[in-house]
């Protein structure tokens, strides 16, 4: 079985200031990661996504996402926040295609606020 | 653009009116979801089709059915709407699982129905 754990359902920063979400998993394979953003009254859009090649992952709009499987995490990242950046966002795994899964298992999502 | 596309964008329906929500796509994608979301929630997983082949949750109501008639198309069918199933919901596809895309998956922006 697997699953997400995203630590803190709302995140406040200041513009300018580092952005870090987290997210950690659980699962009996290796893992296929991903994080989502929403905005609101859309559907999800992907941000960035890590299928078992390079541990650190870059994605749109300047985020990026480091793979550690000693820590079962996969924290989500930007070092300067812009106010466009606030949104849900949604961490979520899967399994690689040898096993034959079509579903992503979504995390409890993490709301971002940025301030002026 | 390649996309998926929903339809309507809002829909308003009464307690116990059957409403069908719609869906499609130009990705060319073998496999549909449909998911509820509702407020400050991760997408909850209805059914999914992987070609014809449907695939329902265990805990999906029997009040939710699914038609998919092609490629393109899939229709959410509510039968008898209640309070509760007022929700955003959303629709993706994602490639054949064959081709090793990782379950990656691309959304449509929801259909936001209320339920009077």
């Amino acid at each position: 079985a697997q699953s997400v754990t995203q630590l803190g359902s709302h995140v406040s920063v200041s513009e300018g200031a580092l952005v870090l979400l987290r997210c950690n998993y659980s699962s009996s394979v290796p893992p296929y990661l991903f994080w989502y953003v929403q905005y609101p009254n859309q559907g999800l859009q992907l941000l960035l996504k890590y299928t078992s090649a390079a541990t650190l992952v870059k994605g749109i709009n300047g985020f990026e996402a480091e793979f550690k499987k000693s820590e079962t995490s996969f924290h989500l990242t930007k070092p300067s926040a812009h106010m466009s950046d606030a949104a849900e966002y949604f961490c979520a795994v899967t399994t690689p295609p040898a096993y034959n899964t079509d579903k992503l298992i979504f995390g409890t999502g993490t709301r971002l606020q940025v301030f002026p | 653009d390649a996309m998926v596309i929903q339809n309507p964008r809002y829909q308003v329906t009464q307690f116990g009116k059957p409403v069908t929500l719609s869906c499609s796509q130009t990705l060319n994608h073998n496999v549909m979801y449909w998911y509820q979301q509702k407020s400050s929630q991760a997408p909850k997983l209805l059914f999914h089709y992987y070609d014809k082949d449907f695939n329902n949750e265990a805990d999906t109501p029997d009040n939710f059915q699914s038609r998919r008639p092609n490629t393109s198309f899939c229709f959410l069918d509510i039968r008898s709407p209640g309070l509760g199933d007022a929700a955003m919901y959303l629709c993706a596809t994602s490639r054949d699982r064959e081709r090793a895309h990782h379950n990656e998956q691309f959304f449509g922006p929801g259909t936001r129905l209320t339920v009077l």
